[in-house]
């Protein structure tokens, strides 16, 4: 399966600056996504980062919050805009060919924000 | 939507033992789907997926069972090891198009626990 590569893998904010997580894929892949997990939680789809066009955000994220960029099928970038501690979380990049294949996951950027 | 539900949060077992793991999912257009095992501090790790026109799909020391009448798939680990312990997902998705197409929808997690 791909390498996919994080970073930052962690980081501690304050509130009201904003992150830019970093996705990196060792092959092309059709499909990127963004998740959020919550500690102790379940992950929950933030968007489908597009190449080459606007990221398809699911109910509750909104691309202000969230803008996402995804330039070549290797790679996409998850800012965190304006954060608040609510914020705080475990931001997760996922990668597939979609169809009947599975999906791929980094480890995570684990985020705390003051 | 789609809303996929775990019966047991945790589960303990001792070494040696087989383990089970439940899930239920609501939407029956879901036709693909996925177990991950979640470490500490790892992202999820793929274990093994189904596909709808199946009923039943083995790998090494795991097993998925589907129950598309009841909407209900569940992971049984053979030898529970000590290594298994870790948080497990199950997931689903539609594999086979429409606007729902490759979006994961996961299931609240189960803490396995494994006694030496």
């Amino acid at each position: 399966s791909a390498v996919i590569s994080q970073k930052p893998s962690r980081d501690i904010c304050q509130r009201g600056t904003s992150l830019t997580i970093q996705c990196q894929v060792d092959s092309q892949v059709t499909m990127m996504f963004w998740y959020r997990q919550q500690p102790g939680q379940s992950l929950t789809l933030i968007a489908t980062a597009n190449q080459g066009s606007e990221a398809t955000y699911e109910s509750g994220f909104v691309i202000d919050k969230f803008p996402i960029s995804r330039p070549n099928l290797t790679f996409s970038t998850l800012t965190v805009s304006n954060m608040s501690p609510e914020d705080s979380s475990i931001y997760l990049c996922s990668v597939g060919q979609g169809g009947t294949q599975p999906q791929h996951f980094g480890d995570g950027t684990r985020l705390s924000i003051l | 939507g789609e809303s996929v539900g775990l019966h047991l949060p945790t589960l303990s077992v001792q070494e040696g033992d087989n383990s089970i793991i439940n899930c239920a999912y609501s939407n029956s257009a879901s036709d693909y789907f996925i177990w991950y095992k979640q470490e500490s501090g790892k992202g999820p790790q793929f274990i093994i997926d189904i596909r709808s026109n199946m009923d039943k799909r083995q790998g090494q020391r795991v097993t998925v069972l589907l129950n598309k009448t009841v909407k209900h798939l569940s992971l049984q680990i053979a030898a529970t090891q000590p290594g298994d312990s870790a948080v497990y997902f199950c997931a689903a998705t539609r594999g086979a198009g429409g606007t729902s197409y490759g979006k994961l929808t996961f299931g609240q997690g189960t803490i396995l626990t494994v006694h030496p």
